[in-house]
């Protein structure tokens, strides 16, 4: 079965500073997906970013962008410029394909504050 | 596009009452639907995957008759908590899959349960 683990459930970054939040995951799958998603205070499950397995280059979506590390099985998302809209709970997931059934797994996430 | 509605938002309720909550895609046709419960600052735990006009499938551990699913259209899911408890107060959120936007899931606002 699929894991991912956010080992991190809080932290902390300065308005306008740049702060990194680590994932990794475990699959047996050569193909797959990997997503961050951000759920703000009132609770809307944003996708922030999305990556493909089989793409080497690593996305990115402004000042979003991950770090993708296949063989280590890391997806880490990097915020640049950092900004009090950044905070949120942020959620690593993993989904095997693009099947209708197909499920997200979803890390536990972890709480990112933005201190002015 | 792309919009996802829960109904209602928010529901209090007496312990041993019924309580259905709707699930709508409202630009697009969902063939798939899945439903999450969410406790506060923990992660999205699936709870079930419904398609049209078929049966949902449930997670282990997820007692079916406890939460009816049912989804009847391709814009419209609904879980019905039946005879609620105390225990059941959290936040129910659901997500819609339909082949547009490479592929996604697009979650609803989500609502949260009270039962008193």
């Amino acid at each position: 079965a699929q894991t991912v683990t956010q080992s991190q459930p809080e932290m902390s970054v300065q308005e306008a500073e740049t702060v990194t939040l680590s994932c990794t995951y475990d699959t047996s799958e050569s193909d797959y997906y990997l997503f961050w998603y951000k759920q703000p205070p009132s609770r809307q499950m944003i996708l922030v970013i999305r990556q493909e397995a089989y793409k080497q280059q690593n996305a990115t979506e402004n000042r979003f962008s991950v770090n993708f590390q296949k063989a280590a099985k890391s997806f880490s998302l990097k915020i640049s410029d950092s900004q009090l809209g950044d905070a949120a709970m942020y959620f690593c997931a993993y989904r095997r394909d693009t099947g209708a059934n197909s499920k997200l797994t979803f890390g536990k996430g972890i709480t990112l504050s933005v201190r002015p | 596009g792309a919009v996802v509605s829960q109904h209602p938002s928010r529901v209090i309720c007496k312990s041993g009452t019924s309580v259905k909550i709707e699930c709508r895609s409202l630009d697009f046709q969902a063939t798939t639907m899945f439903w999450y419960r969410q406790f506060p600052k923990q992660s999205l735990m699936l709870m079930a995957t419904s398609n049209e006009g078929s049966k949902a499938t449930y997670e282990q551990g997820v007692e079916k008759d406890k939460f009816l699913i049912n989804h009847a259209s391709l814009t419209l899911s609904t879980l019905t908590v039946t005879s609620a408890h105390p225990e059941d107060s959290s936040f129910y959120i659901c997500s819609a899959y339909g082949q547009i936007h490479n592929n996604e899931q697009f979650f609803g606002p989500g609502t949260r349960l009270t039962v008193l």
